[in-house]
């Protein structure tokens, strides 16, 4: 167990539909990384949170956002979802910002029909 | 642009055997080189790590050999159990961007 948790486990929508996946870190942890699994991509990083600011940025589209709150959980938001957009989600922390030592949560495995 | 390329796709060890995988990597630009494992429906897990001021580091079975000119770094796993059958990830930490990017993956089965 990394001390990362995340819910929904899993999650059912419609295309077109708006959801939100949800990551509190590690204790301690100040960042907090969000990543998408899929077959044809592999683990590609989307976004990066360390302590409420937005810090780095990867393949994330524009229907997509995040935020961290103040007691450092953070919200990935996934709206006008289509069906490529089904995946596993995964969120990871660390503790600085650098990138180094991130431990990964359970996933969030989306399903957009 | 892949930056990091994995090898092999898959692997079957017979028990007690040495898996061995391999990450090739584009760009002089990366500072940090870690291994993750992943079991079916779990996140990917923090294996063992290395910088690239040191040619080896082993932690128990497992053991990573870094080439800083060849750009190539390795996963060496001793005396394979069928409990190491997972998904393993090689990663390169970007200096400038400072973000992960993984290697594709490489499906290891471990027959008993």
């Amino acid at each position: 167990d990394s001390g990362v948790t995340q819910t929904p486990k899993h999650l059912i929508t419609a295309t077109g539909q708006r959801v939100t996946l949800r990551c509190s870190p590690r204790s301690g942890d100040l960042s907090v990384y969000w990543y998408q699994q899929s077959l044809d991509q592999g683990l590609q990083f989307l976004i990066q949170y360390y302590n409420g600011e937005e810090r780095a940025k990867g393949n994330i589209l524009e229907r997509f956002s995040a935020q961290q709150f103040p007691d450092l959980h953070s919200e990935l938001n996934l709206s006008s979802l289509e069906l490529g957009d089904s995946a596993l989600y995964f969120c990871a922390s660390s503790l600085g910002t650098g990138g180094y030592e991130q431990y990964f949560g359970p996933g969030t495995r989306l399903t957009v029909t | 642009q892949q930056q990091v390329k994995q090898s092999p796709q898959s692997l079957i060890v017979q028990k007690g055997g040495i898996s061995i995988i391999n990450c090739a990597y584009e760009n002089t630009a990366f500072d940090y080189f870690p291994w993750y494992q992943q079991f079916p429906g779990k996140g990917p897990a923090l294996l063992i790590a290395i910088r690239p001021d040191v040619s080896e580091k082993k932690e128990g079975r497992f053991t990573i050999s870094f080439n800083k000119s060849a750009k190539q770094f390795s996963l060496h796993i001793m005396d394979s159990q069928p409990g190491d059958s997972a998904t393993y990830f090689c990663a390169v930490r970007s200096t400038g961007f400072q973000k992960l990017v993984f290697g594709t993956g490489t499906r290891l089965l471990v027959s008993p």
